[in-house]
């Protein structure tokens, strides 16, 4: 298996714009975890889901921020507009239903907002 | 609410020397703890989890934890260290029951000198 795969691997936009990151999970995985990682905040879990299903979406900053899971092999995280603060490497990881915690990590998308 | 802590930013050790990176949990319930590691500019790996059993949990490239329920604890080592192994490593609890939602420590950076 390829792995978590995600893109891109690094944007580059200007303030106000949208900005699409989209992730393919692990086939078979049930879980799927978008995080976000800065200096100053660490990592946050921004939002996962479980059989498509948003479960918890608490840590989705604010409404400009939203998340969908169309099927189980495809997931994107929409910047909209997109903001400075915004800059941070974001990550999505997926798991088996185990409950385990063993994730499966992307390689992330390192996103710039000038 | 579940939480763990990890008291050092960095760690520096000599190659060939023994290495502990510190992590101390607060949990409801049975604690179940893992650690992370990151190489430069790529996606969390997994090492090991403890979930239940013996204190000593042995995972991937000859790392180990020990568990502690006293000290609630749970400390990454490894006997002798190698230059490759500088990476930056997280400990994370699980946050809730039946969940593989994790909650991931601030992580601490080890360096490890030739």
């Amino acid at each position: 298996d390829a792995g978590v795969i995600q893109s891109p691997r690094h944007e580059v936009t200007e303030m106000g714009q949208e900005v699409t990151l989209r992730c393919k999970p692990i086939s078979g995985h049930d879980y799927l975890f978008w995080y976000r990682q800065t200096m100053m905040r660490g990592l946050e879990l921004l939002i996962y889901f479980n059989n498509n299903v948003p479960i918890d979406d608490s840590g989705m900053p604010e409404d400009r921020f939203s998340a969908k899971m169309p099927n189980a092999s495809f997931s994107t995280l929409k910047i909209q507009p997109s903001e400075p603060r915004d800059s941070a490497v974001y990550f999505c990881a997926s798991s088996f239903p185990t409950g385990t915690g063993e994730l499966f990590f992307g390689e992330g998308s390192r996103l710039t907002v000038l | 609410a579940q939480s763990v802590a990890q008291p050092e930013d960095q760690v520096n050790v000599a190659e060939g020397n023994p290495l502990t990176v510190k992590c101390t949990y607060s949990v409801s319930g049975n604690p179940y703890l893992f650690w992370y590691v990151q190489y430069p500019n790529r996606g969390l790996q997994f090492l090991l989890k403890y979930i239940t059993g013996d204190n000593l949990v042995k995972g991937s490239y000859g790392f180990e934890a020990e568990f502690n329920k006293s000290q609630t604890s749970f400390h990454l080592k490894k006997p002798s260290a190698l230059v490759s192994d500088s990476a930056l490593y997280f400990c994370a609890v699980r946050a809730a029951y039946n969940t593989d939602k994790l909650i991931f420590g601030t992580g601490t950076r080890l360096q490890v000198f030739p």
